[in-house]
């Protein structure tokens, strides 16, 4: 049981270049979710899913796709990458776990570091 | 108005201080609570959950006051391992406009000194 993994941990892009972060579960979760951390901001939701096949846009989607074409999998692309997507982005995983409201397991993964130039 | 608001912090502490993070909500409707602990360069960990009753764990004890929409988290005893940002989560289910979204506050950072 790996957890939550992120590839890749580190990228640099030059403006306008294009990249896909993987995120894979392998605790069989529900729902996914992409962040990004700037100092000062916090977590910003960028967009999530809460199954196989659907995706729906967070705080901050402007610039970014995303699919989940398998459940364990959730993939954040960035189509065109600017200066401003330079940021540590965390993907979580939950799944509520005695079939009630209240108690939800949650992972994040490990993050990966973008910096566009 | 942001979902979730902390106290901007930070919190410099002495060893075996006792220290409180507030943080509140806005949507109403908000499901589950959470705080969760995030050490630099890496990645938020989940602290503990927040229960209507108010639930202890060890030395941290987290309240919710669903009334006033506010959570709490207290800290007794600090150590210097207890340094880090305290972030608090709340879950919108799906009837208050979010498919189980999961909100962060911006955090609050704690340093405990010797």
């Amino acid at each position: 049981n790996a957890g939550v993994t992120q590839t890749p941990k580190f990228r640099v892009l030059k403006t306008g270049q294009s990249m896909t972060l993987l995120c894979a579960q392998d605790m069989n979760h529900e729902y996914m979710y992409w962040y990004r951390q700037d100092p000062g901001m916090g977590l910003r939701l960028i967009h999530y899913s809460v199954g196989e096949g659907t995706t729906a846009k967070g705080e901050v989607p402007d610039g970014y796709n995303v699919s989940r074409l398998k459940k364990q999998n959730f993939l954040l692309g960035l189509e065109s990458a600017a200066p401003s997507q330079t940021s540590v982005y965390f993907c979580a995983s939950i799944a509520e776990k005695y079939g009630t409201s209240g108690f939800y397991e949650q992972y994040f993964g490990p993050g990966t570091r973008l910096t566009v130039t | 108005r942001k979902e979730v608001e902390q106290d901007p912090g930070p919190f410099n502490v002495p060893e075996g201080a006792t220290v409180a993070f507030n943080c509140t909500y806005s949507n109403s409707a908000s499901q589950s609570f959470f705080w969760y602990r995030q050490d630099c360069r890496k990645e938020p960990k989940l602290l503990m959950s927040v229960y209507s009753s108010g639930n202890e764990d060890g030395r941290f004890t987290a309240q919710l006051n669903r009334a006033s929409q506010y959570i709490s988290l207290l800290i007794r005893d600090s150590k210097l391992s207890d340094s880090a940002t305290y972030l608090c989560v709340v879950i919108l289910s799906l009837f208050s406009g979010g498919y189980n979204k999961l909100i962060f506050g911006a955090g609050t950072r704690l340093a405990v000194h010797p």
